[in-house]
């Protein structure tokens, strides 16, 4: 049982568009999400992360939105650049198993020039 | 950043084979994880340590074990590698001193053959 779900699966966006990936969860007890960017032969880099008692957090261009009803949040990155082209995961985790992530498959993004 | 290092970087060793991947960080860091990751798929945590003799399985089932004598080094060692061990190894830590955020090593790219 896949624990977070994320889609879509690959994403193509022109630039300066808005790119969106969406995950969702079923663990009530997760209370930690952070969305991570890989480029090829790299190792994960943390990108921005959010806890359930906000529903949106913006750090330049990139915005989690999260929807603790419905549990949901999505990663929105806006006036994307071709530089952005890279594999997104979403991740979730419990409190006090901060480094225990639970990760999504991943969401292949390309912007084209 | 976290100054987090992984060796090697790359290696391809013949089946049977024994090897270990060197994971060390500098910051004194207690947590310490490791993740496998197959080509463009999600990361799997199979081991952690929360700190010097300290060690646990992870979510993923893993045939390596993994030991913990100081705290700026979490060897992954493979007795017997096989060709179903080939895979992206990430070494991982958090700390106060990182916000208690986890931060991923460049990976231990791993073939056998």
């Amino acid at each position: 049982q896949q624990q977070v779900k994320q889609s879509p699966q690959s994403l193509i966006v022109q630039k300066g568009g808005i790119s969106i990936i969406n995950c969702a969860y079923e663990n009530t007890a997760f209370d930690y999400f952070p969305w991570y960017q890989q480029f090829p032969g790299k190792g994960p880099a943390l990108l921005i992360a959010i806890r359930p008692d906000v529903s949106e957090k913006k750090e330049g261009r990139f915005t989690i939105s999260f929807n603790k009803s419905a549990k949901q949040f999505s990663l929105h990155i806006m006036d994307s650049q071709p530089g952005d082209s890279a594999t997104y995961f979403c991740a979730a985790s419990r409190a006090g198993s901060q480094g225990n992530l639970i990760f999504g498959k991943g969401t292949k993004l390309s912007v084209k020039p | 950043e976290a100054d987090i290092y992984q060796t090697p970087r790359y290696l391809v060793i013949g089946t049977g084979k024994k090897i270990t991947l060197e994971c060390s960080q500098t910051m004194g860091h207690d947590k310490m994880y490791w993740y496998q990751q197959d080509p463009g798929m999600e990361l799997h945590l199979i081991h952690y340590s929360y700190g010097v003799n300290s060690t646990e399985k992870g979510d993923l089932s893993s045939e390596s074990t993994v030991s913990r004598i100081r705290t700026e080094h979490f060897p992954l060692t493979l007795e017997s590698a096989r060709p179903s061990h080939t895979s992206q190894y990430l070494c991982a830590t958090t700390g106060w001193t990182l916000g208690n955020t986890i931060y991923f090593g460049e990976g231990s790219w791993l073939t056998v053959v």
